[in-house]
């Protein structure tokens, strides 16, 4: 199948992380991505993880890989006001030709 | 990273006229670039692929009568809503397709449509 499912939306307090959740149901993915959408705007290519990796770690994201489970996790350390936006978790499969993304999380970060 | 602009930002339109929307890529050239259509508080949904130098691949249920889409350069796409209404207004949003180091697709900034 084609679904990509996210949690719809995530409350934390500034300095504490973030985690959000994305599972998929395609075990053919080769790439997995987390893009960040501010009010208004396109969509940012915040990190990426091959789909043979468990875990990839730059600056203060943390992307987890469980493959067997296809659940894919977004970690942001000390979060931050300016990180409150929605979140895109998205799967591309065979030849890059596609993407298939999830609904998005908003994350609110009250201060 | 890469960069995708597209033009104009926003637009309102009444309704049947015809509204054109241009996606870049500024630093890479792009083979196939793609259009998505986002309601709001809604995912992203592909309406289209688009080859350079050929026609493009519409997804199912997306009018190409409605949404004709040109890809005449390497860097170049543009989308037009033909004979626009209401409920064609929407946001729009473009990628384009690096086939660099890291193939992935990065993002235009998006057009909002409205159409009266």
């Amino acid at each position: 199948g084609e679904d990509v499912e996210q949690s719809l939306f995530l409350s934390v307090r500034e300095g504490d992380s973030s985690v959000i959740n994305c599972t998929y149901t395609d075990s053919s993915s080769t790439y997995l991505y987390w893009y960040k959408q501010e009010p208004g705007a396109g969509l940012q290519l915040l990190t990426y993880i091959f789909s043979n990796m468990d875990m990839k770690q730059d600056q203060r994201l943390t992307v987890l890989l469980n493959k067997k489970d296809k659940h894919l996790s977004l970690r942001i350390a000390d979060t931050q006001t300016g990180d409150s936006a929605i979140y895109f978790c998205a799967e591309s499969r065979h030849n890059f030709n596609k993407f298939y993304f999830g609904s998005g999380t908003k994350l609110n970060v009250k201060p | 990273g890469a960069v995708v602009s597209q033009h104009p930002s926003w637009v309102i339109c009444k309704s049947g006229t015809s509204v054109k929307i241009e996606c870049r890529s500024l630093d890479f050239q792009a083979t196939t670039m793609f259009w998505y259509r986002q309601f709001p508080k809604q995912s992203l949904m592909l309406m289209a692929t688009s080859n350079e130098g050929s026609k493009a691949t519409y997804e199912q249920g997306v009018e190409k009568d409605k949404f004709l889409i040109n890809h005449a350069s390497l860097t170049l796409s543009t989308l037009t809503v033909t004979s626009a209404h209401p409920e064609d207004s929407s946001f729009y949003i473009c990628s384009a397709r690096d086939e660099g180091a890291l193939d992935t697709q990065y993002f235009g900034p998006g057009t909002r449509l409205t159409v009266l």
